[in-house]
């Protein structure tokens, strides 16, 4: 009963280089979510994706940050160019179909990214 | 503009003093409200949903209740295994949206 897994969990990058974030949701879903976590501040919604499909982006940054949910294997949230802003806790969930009792986003342990 | 406010942001308890942590919120119409259960260096853990005022929902020493604008976690006698961060969420009405969070409420209970 495996539930969302993510790797790495612990990420240090260098300014300006990449990080990939990946994500394997829960057996049986098909929602994928992504949020970031900043020191002392709540959780924030990144994007959320469907099988091939990116539903709602709005809580990406336009510029450095994509994500994926391809039709085989992990969801990859990744960030060109780091920064260190971008040093923070990335978590990511998974929920079932759309209605009642269906929709709870279950979470992963987060990538916990450093930027140096 | 969706919005999750949680009081107080940290609360200490003796163990066996029971309290309510309390969840306030502002949204187009409610899908749902969530509370998570999140412990240090780890991902937040599901706890309930509520979805109409008037349910409550019970798990252990917890117990969570819904008004039609805020939400009370509930910690009956609670146990020093109990300190976390308790997060609330809303999720508006429209499919398998996003969870707007509160900021937490940070419990520590001291034996």
């Amino acid at each position: 009963n495996a539930g969302v897994m993510q790797n790495p969990r612990h990420l240090v990058r260098r300014r300006g280089q990449e990080a990939r974030l990946r994500c394997s949701p829960m057996k049986g879903h098909s929602h994928v979510y992504w949020y970031r976590q900043l020191p002392e501040e709540g959780l924030k919604f990144m994007v959320y994706l469907q099988k091939e499909n990116i539903i709602d982006e709005s809580g990406m940054p336009k510029e450095r940050f994509s994500a994926e949910f391809p039709k085989e294997g992990p969801s990859i949230l990744r960030i060109q160019q780091v920064v260190r802003g971008d040093s923070a806790a990335y978590f990511c969930a998974s929920s079932q179909l759309w209605g009642q009792g269906l929709n709870e986003q279950f979470f992963g342990p987060g990538t916990r990214l450093t930027v140096l | 503009e969706d919005q999750v406010t949680q009081s107080p942001e940290a609360l200490r308890l003796q163990e066996g003093e029971s309290s309510s942590l309390n969840c306030s919120y502002t949204v187009s119409g409610l899908r749902g409200l969530f509370w998570y259960r999140q412990d240090p260096g780890k991902g937040p853990e599901f706890l309930f949903t509520l979805y109409s005022a008037g349910e409550e929902k019970e798990k252990e020493r917890l117990k969570a209740t819904l008004t039609k604008k805020e939400s009370f976690l509930h910690i009956t006698a609670p146990k020093p295994e109990d300190s976390a961060t308790y997060l609330c969420a809303v999720q508006a009405p429209s499919g398998n949206t996003p969870l707007v969070f509160g900021k937490g409420t940070r419990l520590s209970v001291i034996a």
